[in-house]
């Protein structure tokens, strides 16, 4: 079936490095996607989003990807600092209201 | 911080109750959808209230029930509770013009716990 997942569950960084997160999709004709983060105990916090006729997209250090031939998406944060330490999620609009969320991907910020 | 706000914050209820859970939305969203998120797993949509009308559902029985109001505050109600009801639930509101969605922004959520 249909599905956004992601392809690590923990992603562990040095502060100061470029942090990396990856999700695939399945549904070619997907056309929305958005990143969010989670904070322990809170709601997730919109980071950033991409429409397909867009292979790029830049925010405040963070940077998303996409890859339409691959049906792959990716988060980049740049300079990651110890407040970026949070649960990262990737989701899908799929209309009618409805986002798909994945699994998540822990990013743990190491001194 | 969004303009989306929950409550309560916390619920304790036991097996067979009902609850009722509440949103407000954004200032200049139309739109509440609600979420419910298992520990350690991504929100699970459970259905979306435009117009004051369900707009879309997800897969969830029909024990999930909601309503929007003409100020476009939503509620969540869940009768028969069960177990695995426990979760957070989120709400996220957004604005929508004809059939165009734009971002959805989510509330904090109401940590539900079913004994």
């Amino acid at each position: 079936g249909e599905s956004v997942g992601l392809h690590l569950p923990t992603l562990s960084v040095q502060e100061g490095d470029n942090s990396i997160i990856n999700c695939a999709y399945s549904n070619s004709a997907s056309d929305y996607f958005i990143w969010y983060k989670q904070e322990s105990g809170k709601g997730p916090q919109f980071i950033i989003d991409i429409r397909s006729n867009m292979d790029k997209r830049q925010g405040q250090r963070v940077t998303v990807l996409l890859n339409k031939t691959v049906k792959h998406l990716s988060l980049q944060i740049a300079a990651t600092q110890p407040g970026d330490s949070a649960v990262y999620f990737c989701a899908e609009n799929k209309g009618w209201g409805k986002l798909q969320f994945g699994a998540g991907t822990q990013v743990v910020v190491t001194p | 911080e969004t303009g989306v706000t929950q409550s309560p914050t916390h619920l304790i209820k036991t097996r067979g109750q009902q609850v009722t859970l509440r949103c407000s939305s954004q200032s200049g969203h139309n739109t509440v959808s609600w979420y419910q998120q298992a520990l350690g797993q991504g929100p699970q949509f459970i259905f979306q209230y435009y117009r004051e009308e369900e707009n879309g559902r997800g897969n969830f029985p029909p024990r999930f029930s909601g309503l929007q109001f003409p100020n476009y505050s939503s509620e969540l109600n869940v009768n028969a509770l069960e177990l695995d009801d426990s979760a957070l639930y989120l709400c996220a509101s957004s604005r929508m013009t004809g059939r165009s969605e734009e971002t959805q922004y989510f509330g904090p959520g109401t940590r539900l716990l079913v004994l």
